[in-house]
Formats: C-alpha cells, structure tokens, sequence
C-alpha cells in the first residue's frame, strides 16, 4: 500500500462546477497538508497548506482535512476553465530542519466552458 | 515563475551515460530539494540540501549524487543511466530546511534511448 493514494482521473466538468478532489494516505506522522497545483509541463505550484483538521478557505479553494479518517480533501468552486491542471496532495512529517513532502500521483481536472 | 530555473530543459542521452542536471533557487532560498516525477511512481523526493550540506535523503539511487554549492545551484548527476531514468527531474528551493513552503522550477526533462 503506497502512503499516499489518489485517483488519477481525468475528471471532467463543465465550467461553475464545484469540484472535489481527494487524497488517502496510511502514515499517522504526516502532520501538514498540501495541494500543488501542476499544468502541463510546468513544476508544481503550492496552492494551499494546513496542518490541522477542518477547513480552510482561500478564494474558491478549500482544503480540508480529517486526520482520524487519513483523508484530505480540495473543493474549488466555480470551476474555470483555467483550473484545467493536475492537482497533487502532498503530506509532510516535519522533523527537526528537514521537510520531505510525499506526493500522491496527482489528479487530472478538465473543466470545460 | 517561480525564481527558481533549471538547465537544460531537454536531455536526451543514451543508455550507459552520464549527465548533470543544474538548479539555481530563488534569491535568498538556502535550502534545494530534488525530485523525480514519472508517470507510474508519480513525484518522488530525492534528496535534499542544505547551505551546502546534505539534510535528508530520499529515493535517490546509489548511481545518482548530488551537491549544492557555495554560490548555493546546486547539481544532479545521473550516471551509467537506464531506459527507466527517462523522467521530469525538478529541483524545489526553501528559505529554511525545515518547511512544506517549497518553490518548484520548470524542470528537466531527460530521455534515455
């Protein structure tokens, strides 16, 4: 069982949906969440971080997490076309000066005018 | 754009080479991070440095090394390399070694025929 899981889509909709994307993982020290948003041919971006359970908003994003559950949700709302990217969740186990981030495969988003 | 830059863009080399993938961070960022992004094994931590020392290390192959300088690029050497090294290789920077705040370049993509 890899530590992070998430569905690689495509997930297709049409532009003003509301879309959600999620992220399992199975490692209990994982303490800081993060969405990176990546378009094609492009590195990744940070979107959001949180490192505590429920929400948090910024703009049309919204993280969320559930700790006892290892679950870890983005919801965007009203889509634009130019969300079109691959979503990755990556997780973190801060230790004394280091950071390591461990990525789940990332999920193709389409949304489409 | 994120600050950081990498070079080249391209590289494609055959089986049993060697190559060096260069990374310069943002202004200020001590702190580099290299990751290998395929698509079966998704983004995938290598190591990373700090101010010039090695603080963590990932997934990296015994045939792959790293080392940040002085000036603080730092370089990504591939050696004897095989068909399944063909990946997006990116280099992240960080103002400190102990944060998810990560600052990825464009990336290099390598092909290994």
């Amino acid at each position: 069982q890899k530590e992070v899981e998430q569905d690689p889509g495509p997930l297709s909709v049409p532009e003003g949906a509301i879309v959600s994307l999620n992220c399992t993982y199975s490692n209990s020290a994982f303490q800081y969440f993060m969405w990176y948003r990546q378009y094609s041919r492009k590195g990744p971006e940070l979107l959001m971080y949180t490192y505590s359970s429920g929400n948090k908003e910024d703009g049309r994003f919204t993280a969320q997490v559930d700790k006892s559950s290892k679950y870890i949700s983005l919801f965007i709302r009203d889509s634009q076309p130019s969300d079109s990217a691959t979503y990755l969740c990556a997780m973190s186990a801060l230790g004394s000066g280091y950071s390591t981030l461990t990525f789940g495969k990332g999920t193709m988003l389409l949304v489409s005018p | 754009d994120s600050g950081v830059t990498q070079t080249p863009k391209h590289l494609i080399t055959a089986t049993g080479q060697r190559v060096t993938l260069r990374c310069s961070p943002r202004s200020g960022d001590l702190s580099v991070y290299w990751y290998q992004q395929s698509l079966d094994q998704g983004l995938q931590f290598l190591i990373q440095y700090y101010n010039g020392e090695e603080r963590a290390k990932g997934n990296i192959l015994e045939r792959f090394s790293a080392q940040q300088f002085p000036d603080l690029h730092s370089e990504l050497n591939l050696s004897s390399l095989e068909l399944g090294d063909s990946a997006l290789y990116f280099c992240a920077s960080s103002t400190t070694p102990g944060t998810y705040e990560q600052y990825f370049g464009p990336g290099t993509r390598l092909t290994v025929t």
